[in-house]
């Protein structure tokens, strides 16, 4: 079946640093992909939908110059946190949608983001 | 995005099926019903869909009533690996997927 890589599945970083995390399509072309972020006890959140080739378009409340999304080609996307602070501790999860759209949207195993 | 109502959480015994509700009154006629799940520290696991035929695969088999206004999601024979949240999802094919609090599903030894 279709498989979403999402790497490092966890980092831990300082203050102030930024932290990029991809998100990979392993065997299907994915024209969409969705970043969602999960805190403890909570449902995801999506936070952005991003096209290939294209700019993200960012659900409300999300800042898009904090979380930084490129989606250069049908297979990758990553997401930079800038300047990371402990308040951005949180589960990120990745999803890839094909690009023939009667197949289901499919998700990363996420990425547990601590800052220090 | 039609709203869906579905229980906080349910037990269900080893070996039983798992009959989960779901009930989006507010349907339109464009859109499917999505269920995932997701088990403690992944991401989410694609189930099943539908749009107005009940359906089947290898997981699970869902249900969905004649008016559309709910179904149902048949785990047929629960096992502990099948202790996860589940959420049942309604939206336009191609649309995006926005996550309710879903149901919190114990399968109990």
């Amino acid at each position: 079946g279709a498989v979403v890589s999402q790497h490092p599945s966890w980092v831990i970083c300082k203050s102030g640093t930024s932290v990029k995390i991809e998100c990979r399509s392993l065997d299907f072309q994915a024209t969409t992909m969705f970043w969602y972020r999960q805190f403890p006890k909570q449902s995801l959140m999506l936070m952005a939908t991003s096209n290939e080739g294209s700019k993200a378009t960012y659900e409300q409340g999300v800042e898009k110059d904090k979380f930084l999304i490129n989606h250069a080609s049908l297979t990758l996307s990553t997401l930079t946190v800038t300047s990371a602070h402990p308040e951005d501790s949180s589960f990120y999860i990745c999803s890839a949608r094909e690009a023939y759209r009667d197949q289901p949207q499919h998700f990363g195993d996420g990425t547990r983001l601590s800052i220090l | 995005d039609a709203k869906t109502t579905q229980p906080t959480s349910m037990d269900c015994a080893e070996g039983r099926a798992a009959n989960l509700p779901c009930n989006h009154s507010t349907i339109s006629g464009n859109e499917y019903v999505y269920w995932y799940r997701q088990i403690h520290s992944q991401g989410p696991q694609y189930i099943i869909h539908g749009l107005k035929n009940n359906e089947t695969n290898e997981m699970a088999s869902l249900i969905i009533t004649e008016d559309r206004k709910s179904s149902t999601l048949i785990l047929p024979h629960a096992t502990l690996r099948d202790t996860a949240v589940y959420y049942c999802i309604v939206r336009p094919r191609d649309d995006k997927i926005i996550f309710g609090k879903g149901t919190r599903l114990h399968i109990l030894p």
